[in-house]
């Protein structure tokens, strides 16, 4: 079964508007973290925000902010007033328990576009 | 700055030899690791190493070896075996191995296979 499932292959959004990238997970443990990385097409891998299983509030890094709704175990990404280059691949990664030994699992990714 | 460098950034290769690629970090982690990125693919784990002298498999360890001889290095050999090297590769590293700790990631390299 797929740990992690990101549903939007792609999205497109007006610059200046906001968009939500969908992401939900699979876990058994209490104990995770959730991460969401930027792929523009340069190749680089830009870490963008992280969330506690054990925070109770939403992690919020200038204009990203994750929906973290536990029980439904989804992690949405949203990003606020859109600009150009905001425009590429977006992955949601999970890494499972504070134990060592566990490592990141990726979601497929979705390529967000944004319109002029 | 801190950070991680990758290189080369591109590298061609003939069919039948093996290849390294270079990965360095002077951010004082502990944990680094490799990725294949195939395209319009998500990240597979290729090999991880927690500490220094010390290294695990991934999920797609066939074809490929590594080493940590020092902390802030980790390159990864393509060897021959690997039937489909063409892809990009991801160096990453992180701080410790907690479900906490944010992996960052280098540039990569893009390999092709001639």
């Amino acid at each position: 079964a797929q740990k992690i499932t990101q549903t939007q292959p792609g999205m497109f959004v007006q610059e200046k508007e906001a968009v939500t990238l969908d992401c939900t997970y699979d876990t058994s443990d209490q104990s995770y973290g959730l991460f969401w990385y930027k792929q523009p097409s340069s190749g680089e891998m830009i870490f963008l925000i992280y969330q506690g299983s054990y925070d109770e509030q939403n992690a919020t890094e200038g204009r990203y902010s994750l929906n973290f709704q536990k029980a439904r175990k989804s992690a949405n990404l949203v990003i606020s007033a859109s600009q150009l280059g905001d425009s590429a691949m977006y992955f949601c990664a999970m890494r499972e328990g504070d134990n060592y030994g566990q490592n990141f699992v990726f979601g497929p990714g979705t390529r967000l576009s944004v319109l002029p | 700055d801190g950070g991680i460098t990758q290189s080369p950034k591109y590298l061609f290769r003939k069919e039948g030899q093996n290849v390294t690629l270079s990965c360095e970090q002077n951010l004082n982690h502990d944990a680094m690791y490799w990725y294949r990125q195939d395209p319009g693919q998500g990240l597979r784990l290729i090999y991880y190493s927690q500490i220094v002298n010390d290294f695990q498999k991934g999920d797609i360890a066939e074809g490929y070896s590594v080493s940590r001889e020092k902390k802030e290095s980790f390159p990864l050999t393509v060897t021959s075996a690997q039937k489909n090297p063409t892809a990009f590769y991801l160096c990453a590293s992180s701080r410790g191995y907690l479900g906490t700790d944010t992996q960052y990631f280098g540039p990569g390299t893009r390999l092709t296979v001639l």
